[in-house]
């Protein structure tokens, strides 16, 4: 089973900076990785589909990159909106997720 | 709008079966072959899990984990959907989700519509 490791667990980032989240594959993927953002509460959210594409109504200041093994969830400049967790997920073989990556107000 | 809705009950006694239903509205759920209908948990200790899901003409596949305990069963005309997961224990206790499992730009599937969540506690 392709296991999906984020870091960091827990990233603390003022309001206006930038955040960088990592998703790493245990083998290859190809660019088949969502992100999906989740806040208190609430259910998931798909941000980012096929590594890089936003979903409807998601704002331009997220971005994903990357292939293989190695994915990243960027957020040009965190709104206090974005403060929340978020996942990586994949369906090689069977669906699966990150662990969770908390962004907090620094 | 669409949204998927869970129900049942909050509270299970161990060996017993969990059983929950989706009910989805602003979609019928046998419109499009592009969707599958599915069940995702959350708990501290497990992360987010796939339980399972199902096309609408009743086609399943489950987690290979819990595939021994799981079954999931679609009603076209009641719009809906269910989740019996039997013997449970109290490592079943975990926000239970539906969530829709689409097809996206033709490439690969994403978990693009999700139900709110209910929290289900398994305990005598």
């Amino acid at each position: 089973d392709i296991v999906l490791t984020q870091s960091p667990a827990t990233l603390s980032v003022s309001p206006g900076e930038r955040a960088s989240l990592s998703c790493r594959a245990s083998q290859s993927i190809s660019k088949n990785l969502g992100w999906y953002q989740q806040k208190p509460g609430q259910a998931p959210r798909l941000l980012i589909y096929g590594t890089s594409t936003r979903a409807t109504g998601v704002p331009a200041r997220f971005s994903g990159s990357g292939s293989g093994t190695e994915f990243t969830l960027t957020i040009s400049s965190l709104q206090s909106e974005d403060f929340a967790v978020y996942f990586c997920q994949q369906n090689h073989n069977w669906p699966a997720f990150g662990g969770g990556t908390k962004v907090e107000i620094k | 709008q669409v949204q998927l809705q869970e129900s049942g009950p909050g509270l299970v006694k161990p060996s017993e079966t969990l059983s929950l239903t989706c009910s989805v509205s602003g979609y019928s759920v046998d419109s499009s072959s592009s969707h599958y209908w599915s069940w995702i948990r959350q708990s501290p200790g497990k992360g987010l899990e796939c339980i399972g899901y199902i096309f609408y003409s009743g086609t399943t596949n489950y987690n290979p984990s819990l595939k021994s305990r799981v079954a999931i069963s679609i009603d076209t005309s009641k719009n809906q959907f269910s989740l019996n997961l039997r013997s449970v224990t109290v490592a079943d206790t975990a926000v239970y989700y539906c969530a829709r499992w689409t097809i996206v730009a033709g490439l690969d599937w994403y978990f693009d519509l999700w139900g709110r969540g209910t929290l289900v506690t398994v305990s005598s």
